[in-house]
């Protein structure tokens, strides 16, 4: 069974904090994706890694995928309380459209 | 104009019944999915259909039956109602293409059984 785990489960800081999200899996993905889901809604994608080692970076928010394509980091810097949401990777099983998504973390950032 | 579009946002029924939940996207994708979302916010997938035949079945109960009627539609139908079926439901649609397409996904149905 292919099995996405984040950590931190929970996050809470100050604004102006910086903060990294991990994403482990002992499978192997052709590609990870990171959403964010806001209360009442779904979620939003932010971006997606396709090649092993691979770093993108989306303003402040810093992704990257593991050489071995089976994790992932996301790094925020100077976080801001319009972070605050459920953070959500997501991956795709290879030769399929089928995301296993990881078990999320939340994240407040508090002003 | 809404890209995803579900309903009813919420659902409220008694243990026992019938209920469905509809699903339109008007983003001219091709593949259709339903997630189940339970309370620790663990988001898995139930189904998926590419242009209107199913694909993916991740045994779900067969209480639960999706209807694909076009491919901009995608409903699921749910039998005889549980307590453990209280969650949220997302739709989702994907275009068709390579590796890492994006899902857009839909408000999501908060179903309560009581």
């Amino acid at each position: 069974t292919q099995l996405l785990e984040q950590s931190p489960q929970f996050l809470s800081i100050q604004e102006g904090e910086n903060l990294t999200v991990y994403c482990n899996s002992s499978s192997v993905f052709s590609s990870l994706q990171w959403y964010r889901q806001e209360p009442g809604e779904g979620p939003v994608l932010l971006v997606t890694v396709v090649t092993g080692g691979e770093v993108k970076k989306l303003k402040r928010l810093t992704f990257q995928f593991g050489d071995a394509r089976k994790d992932s980091s996301l790094h925020i810097t100077a976080a801001q309380p319009g972070d605050t949401g459920l953070y959500l990777c997501a991956g795709e099983v290879r030769g399929t459209d089928k995301l296993i998504f990881g078990t999320g973390t939340r994240l407040q950032v508090f002003p | 104009d809404t890209a995803v579009s579900q309903t009813p946002k919420y659902l409220v029924t008694q243990m026992g019944n019938d209920k469905s939940i509809k699903c339109e996207q008007n983003l001219g994708h091709d593949t259709m999915y339903w997630y189940k979302q339970d309370s620790k916010k663990f988001l898995k997938i139930m189904f998926s259909y590419n242009n209107k035949e199913l694909i993916i079945n991740e045994t779900v109960p067969n209480r639960f039956s999706p209807k694909s009627p076009d491919k901009a539609h995608l409903n699921l139908h749910i039998n005889s109602l549980e307590l453990g079926d209280s969650a949220v439901y997302f739709c989702a649609s994907s275009p068709p293409g390579l590796a890492g397409e994006e899902q857009f996904f839909g408000p999501g149905t908060r179903l309560t059984v009581l």
